[in-house]
């Protein structure tokens, strides 16, 4: 049971546009949210988060929507640039029953062209 | 802050021998350490959460029994796979939390593990 899911297992951008990566989620529990860039054989670096009493958050260039009815969550990145190009993932948890165990989606290559 | 280190990086191994991974949180005490799995082109899996000082609670499926994990102190926690299969093969990968906020993890670099 996938509950956290990113459908689009790659998207590519043209330098300077926007990136949108979308999630979307089941567990009605999680309450947190966050996304990973990840690179081949590098572990996972944390971007931004969202907690479920807000519905979006803002940091540089990066900015994640929650839409907590329809269970979905995006991320905007804008402009993008070459140097985001990289895995991102989507990850869910649910701190009132789970504490910081986290539940990741299965990713979206991200490929910014120059 | 919030850099957290793992050894080695990567290893080969033949099968039936036993191969330990060592996470460290190096400018924090991370009381909570979780350990992933990761395939090619695949999510992130978590096998296991350790807490320091106790047993590590395993996900459905992940043989506690095969890895073995322990949590000695608030900086480092070890993953031990052993009598590896090449059905082992893969990247682990291990993180750690601090107390606040909860559900932020900081990940290590990953190891990548072959079994021949």
């Amino acid at each position: 049971d996938q509950q956290v899911k990113q459908n689009s297992p790659s998207l590519s951008v043209q330098e300077g546009r926007i990136s949108i990566l979308n999630c979307d989620y089941t567990n009605s529990m999680f309450d947190y949210f966050l996304w990973y860039k990840k690179y081949p054989a590098e572990g996972p670096t944390f971007l931004i988060s969202i907690s479920s009493i807000k519905d979006k958050n803002e940091d540089g260039r990066f900015t994640v929507f929650l839409n907590k009815s329809a269970k979905h969550l995006s991320l905007h990145i804008v402009p993008s640039q070459p140097g985001d190009s990289a895995v991102y993932f989507c990850a869910a948890s649910a701190r009132e029953t789970s504490g910081s165990r986290l539940t990741f989606g299965e990713g979206t290559q991200l490929t910014v062209n120059p | 802050g919030a850099v957290v280190s793992q050894h080695p990086s990567w290893v080969i191994c033949k099968s039936g021998t036993s191969v330990k991974i060592e996470c460290r949180s190096l400018d924090f005490q991370a009381t909570t350490m979780f350990w992933y799995r990761q395939f090619p082109k695949q999510s992130l899996m978590l096998m296991a959460t350790s807490n320091e000082g106790s047993k590590a609670t395993y996900e459905q499926g992940v043989e506690k029994d095969k890895f073995l994990i322990n949590h000695a102190s608030l900086t480092l926690s070890t993953l031990t796979v052993t009598s590896a299969h090449p059905e082992d093969s893969s990247f682990y990968i291990c993180s750690a939390s601090k107390d606040y906020p909860v559900g932020e993890q900081y990940f290590g670099p990953g190891t990548r593990l072959t079994v021949t």
